[in-house]
């Protein structure tokens, strides 16, 4: 298995809704990684997780709070959302830095 | 600061049409350079990595060289299948682990 799975594929959620993001690796990548990407945008780093640690968090806002519960599995929990946190959401895992990230399909989430 | 330019913006090719894709950075010392291609609404797929000046990678009509200011990625002989937005990212020794800096992207139109 090489791929990154993202669920869902889209997700409209109104801003005082609770929902979560979902992704999975089973290639024994240690590091995995949540981005932003807005349209016509490079991705945005959000955080890192090493080792099922968080390792880095680019200041993201607190609505945005993310969890590995395991090796294989990284969850971003959304929160009380802006319209301007509408975007595509992009998981990625990798062995070890420098090693290459391998990204998901993403999750196009509407903030409505 | 580490910075990625990536050059041209748009590139318009007729099918057939060989060209070349530049991405300049400055970083404090390279531990990686990646080329990733993204299709609209999805994840960026991994296509290279390199690492030390005078490094090539080639895979099918897409060669990438490395210098110590800039890769290219040459598209020999490019077929409308190859139209996407192509994304060049560094990790240095001076970022945080797993950071990633990307840079804006040349979006590729090939014209049958």
């Amino acid at each position: 298995d090489t791929e990154v799975t993202q669920t869902p594929k889209h997700l409209v959620m109104g801003m005082t809704n609770k929902k979560s993001l979902k992704c999975e690796q089973h290639m024994g990548h240690r590091a995995m990684y949540w981005y932003k990407q807005k349209a016509k945008k490079p991705p945005e780093l959000m955080f890192v997780y090493s080792y099922e640690k968080l390792s880095i968090n680019e200041s993201v806002p607190s609505r945005f709070s993310p969890e590995c519960p395991n090796s294989s599995l990284l969850n971003l929990h959304l929160h009380a959302l802006q319209p301007e946190d509408s975007a595509l959401y992009l998981c990625a895992s990798s062995q070890d830095p420098p090693d290459s990230e391998i990204f998901g399909s993403g999750t196009r989430l509407t903030v409505v | 600061e580490d910075q990625v330019t990536q050059s041209p913006e748009a590139l318009r090719l007729q099918e057939g049409e060989s060209s070349s894709l530049n991405c300049s950075y400055t970083v404090s010392g390279l531990r990686g350079l990646f080329w990733y291609r993204q299709d609209p609404g999805k994840g960026p797929e991994f296509l290279f990595t390199l690492y030390s000046a005078g490094e090539e990678k080639e895979k099918e009509r897409l060669k990438a060289t490395l210098t110590k200011k800039e890769s290219f990625l040459h598209i020999t002989a490019p077929k409308p299948e190859d139209s996407a937005t192509y994304l060049c990212a560094v990790q240095s020794y001076g970022g945080s682990q797993g950071n990633l800096i990307f840079g804006k992207g040349t979006k590729l139109s090939v014209k049958p």
